[in-house]
């Protein structure tokens, strides 16, 4: 059973339009996240949402709005795409706890934008 | 703001050998926990260990274990008798004990081969 999983694996578009990428989690989760994966591997946080409440939200486009319908969904909304968002896009989830909780991942989504 | 520090872009380790990758971070924080993840071609990412500051003990998991240097800002993972299948991209990570909504920092990444 998939823990995190993430719709579509890969996603080629041209430049302009608008996508989506859904993020699910069966672990009983509160706190889900968004990271982007650039070109050379580097992983860095875009939003987190806790309990469907925007928590983080770090210097991102506005072209780029993340939307949780409930604790266990969270979606990336992208809009104009440019060839600078081509990335992988990873979703995440964890409990929050007193301490800082475990994020478990997951597959990615590859965008790239032609 | 916190950073993490990989000073090692790759690695190479012979099956059955021993290998240790290299981790640095900074913060002010006295409250926070480090995590290495694993990141084979497949693009999952993988937890591997964690190891919360408040605890002097190195963290182990099986082949896996930490060498944590809380003074020194040092956060190690050494790897025994590697496996074809450990050949991946590591990351390690940060993340501050917050109440809500921890985000992790991430290092550039160790890229390790396994040579048979």
């Amino acid at each position: 059973d998939t823990a995190v999983s993430q719709t579509p694996k890969y996603l080629v578009t041209q430049m302009g339009n608008d996508k989506s990428i859904k993020c699910e989690q069966n672990l009983g989760h509160d706190t889900m996240y968004w990271y982007k994966q650039d070109s050379k591997k580097f992983l860095k946080i875009m939003f987190s949402y806790n309990n469907k409440e925007l928590i983080i939200n770090e210097t991102v486009p506005n072209r780029f709005s993340p939307k949780s319908p409930d604790k266990a969904h969270l979606n990336l909304h992208i809009n104009s795409l440019e060839l600078g968002d081509s990335a992988v896009y990873f979703c995440a989830s964890s409990q929050k706890r007193r301490y800082q909780e475990t994020q478990y991942f997951g597959p990615g989504t590859r965008l790239l934008v032609l | 703001a916190q950073t993490v520090t990989q000073s090692q872009p790759e690695m190479s380790v012979q099956e059955a050998e021993t290998v240790t990758l290299s981790c640095t971070y900074d913060t002010s924080e006295s409250d926070y926990y480090l995590f290495w993840y694993k990141q084979p071609p497949s693009r999952q990412m993988i937890l591997v260990i964690r190891q919360e500051a408040y605890k002097q003990q190195n963290a182990t998991e099986n082949r896996f274990s930490v060498n944590f240097q809380k003074a020194a800002k040092s956060f190690s993972l050494k790897i025994s008798d590697s496996q074809l299948g450990d050949a991946a991209m590591y990351f390690c990570a940060y993340g501050l004990g917050e109440t809500s909504g921890s985000r992790l920092t991430f290092g550039e990444g160790t890229q390790l081969t396994v040579n048979p």
